[in-house]
């Protein structure tokens, strides 16, 4: 089984640039995560799809921060423009949509292995 | 916010051990989950426990919950030098139809030493 295809896997720019990082999630799994881990805060939602649509975006810090998913398979996060504070590990993790059962199943989430963004 | 807190930040115990590592929470749950990392790699599922079982058991990890309590731990049995790792717990409070998200703890770094 492929698992989740993020890119780059380092980024270096300098402020005021456009970041732009790519994730393909696992084939079939609707639901897409997007994460920014930081020594300080740890790991933290930042937005979430179901297919295309975003379920919640709360977690992005800025406005400078944007996520699509245009065709409910690959999804970008844009940071534009970007501040050295921005700098982190950005993960993506994509899951199947909860059974249909019982209220109590679940499916665990799969996580790539980040784009680790410094700006400069 | 964090949700879940592990404890301890770090533990280090030589190989054969047993190494125990907690987590509370603060709201209700649907489940709670383990997850593991090396360093520089993704997040990689351990073991999910819903929040009616009380037990549950993969290979050498034995997990618990205590919702009255709103905590688990992670017990992992005869530890060995590639079990070392940061390992985490992320609860998900969505239930039913409703389609929730994992809030992360910060993680405890185990080291096994050899």
């Amino acid at each position: 089984d492929a698992g989740i295809i993020q890119s780059p896997k380092h980024e270096v720019t300098e402020m005021g640039q456009t970041v732009t990082l790519r994730c393909e999630p696992i084939f079939g799994h609707n639901f897409l995560f997007w994460y920014r881990d930081t020594f300080v805060q740890g790991l933290e939602l930042l937005s979430y799809f179901r297919s295309r649509s975003i379920i919640d975006n709360a977690g992005m810090p800025t406005e400078r921060f944007s996520a699509e998913r245009p065709d409910g398979s690959f999804s970008t996060l844009k940071i534009q423009p970007a501040e050295q504070g921005d700098s982190a590990v950005y993960v993506c993790a994509s899951r199947l949509p909860r059974d249909r059962g019982p209220k109590f199943s679940n499916q665990p989430q799969h996580f790539g292995d980040g784009t680790r963004l410094s700006i400069l | 916010s964090q949700q879940g807190e592990e404890d301890p930040q770090a533990l280090s115990i030589q190989e054969g051990e047993n190494a125990t590592m907690n987590c509370s929470y603060k709201t209700s749950i649907n489940n709670l989950q383990w997850y593991r990392q090396n360093s520089g790699r993704g997040l990689v599922h351990l073991i999910l426990i819903r929040s009616n079982e009380r037990e549950k058991h993969s290979g050498r990890l034995r997990v618990t919950l205590d919702t009255s309590k709103k905590s688990s731990s992670l017990l992992i049995t005869a530890s060995r030098a590639a079990d070392t790792a940061s390992y985490f717990c992320a609860t998900d409070a969505g239930y039913g139809g409703s389609q929730g998200n994992l809030i992360f703890g910060k993680g405890t770094k185990l080291s096994v030493k050899p």
